[in-house]
């Protein structure tokens, strides 16, 4: 049974608006949230994260946050820009490490100029 | 800073087959982590190691499968024999513990 679910497979978005990703997990024990972004034929590249013992981190246009009791993750993207358009993975991990991460399936964001 | 080197970027084989994908980790970094990409089943950890020891291979799939890593510079996942089901994007992926991933480009098996 999958730990880490995000439900959307695609997104699309108007350039300029909010873009919002969710993920949902099952394991309490999650402690450590990343968010990672993939370009066709390229790796996964780090984008942000985020601690049990927050509920949100920002990084410029990028703002994560994180719902421990609904067991929740969101990625909001503000302004979207059309090269935000990506897939986007979210990942977590227990005991530390940035790791040895369980990601899901990941959602397609394609925004449109 | 080169990044995480993965060879082959594309690796066509047929059934029965070995194979062998190679990772070159970023200079520095201590964990060394192989992923597979599947439609099914997304981004999935095969196998991890720290400082060049295996820590944790139960995402391994079968015993067809096996890495090494001899170095600090160098790792290898094995597939012997392939089979169509290997059939994936393999990334190799390198980190300063505690610290994020950083992702090669991955390999794209196929196994006809």
């Amino acid at each position: 049974d999958q730990q880490v679910k995000q439900n959307s497979p695609s997104l699309s978005v108007q350039e300029g608006r909010i873009s919002i990703l969710n993920c949902d997990y099952t394991n309490s024990m999650f402690d450590y949230f990343l968010w990672y972004k993939k370009y066709p034929a390229e790796g996964p590249t780090f984008l942000i994260s985020i601690s049990s013992i927050k509920d949100k981190n920002e990084d410029g246009r990028f703002t994560v946050f994180l719902n421990k009791s609904a067991k929740h993750l969101s990625l909001h993207i503000v302004p979207s820009q059309p090269g935000d358009s990506a897939v986007y993975f979210c990942g977590m991990n227990y005991g530390g490490s940035q790791g040895n991460l369980i990601f899901g399936k990941g959602t397609k964001l394609s925004v449109k100029p | 800073d080169a990044g995480v080197i993965q060879s082959p970027r594309h690796e066509v084989t047929e059934m029965g087959q070995e194979v062998t994908l190679r990772c070159k980790p970023i200079s520095g970094h201590n964990s060394l982590f192989w992923y597979r990409q599947t439609m099914m089943r997304g981004l999935e950890l095969l196998i991890y190691f720290n400082n060049n020891v295996p820590i944790d291979d139960s995402g391994m799939p079968e015993d067809r499968f096996s890495a090494k890593m001899p170095n600090a510079s160098f790792s290898t996942l094995k597939i012997q024999p392939s089979e169509p089901r290997d059939s994936a994007v393999y990334f190799c992926a390198s980190n300063l513990s505690p610290g994020p991933l950083h992702f090669g480009n991955g390999t794209r098996l196929t196994v006809t």
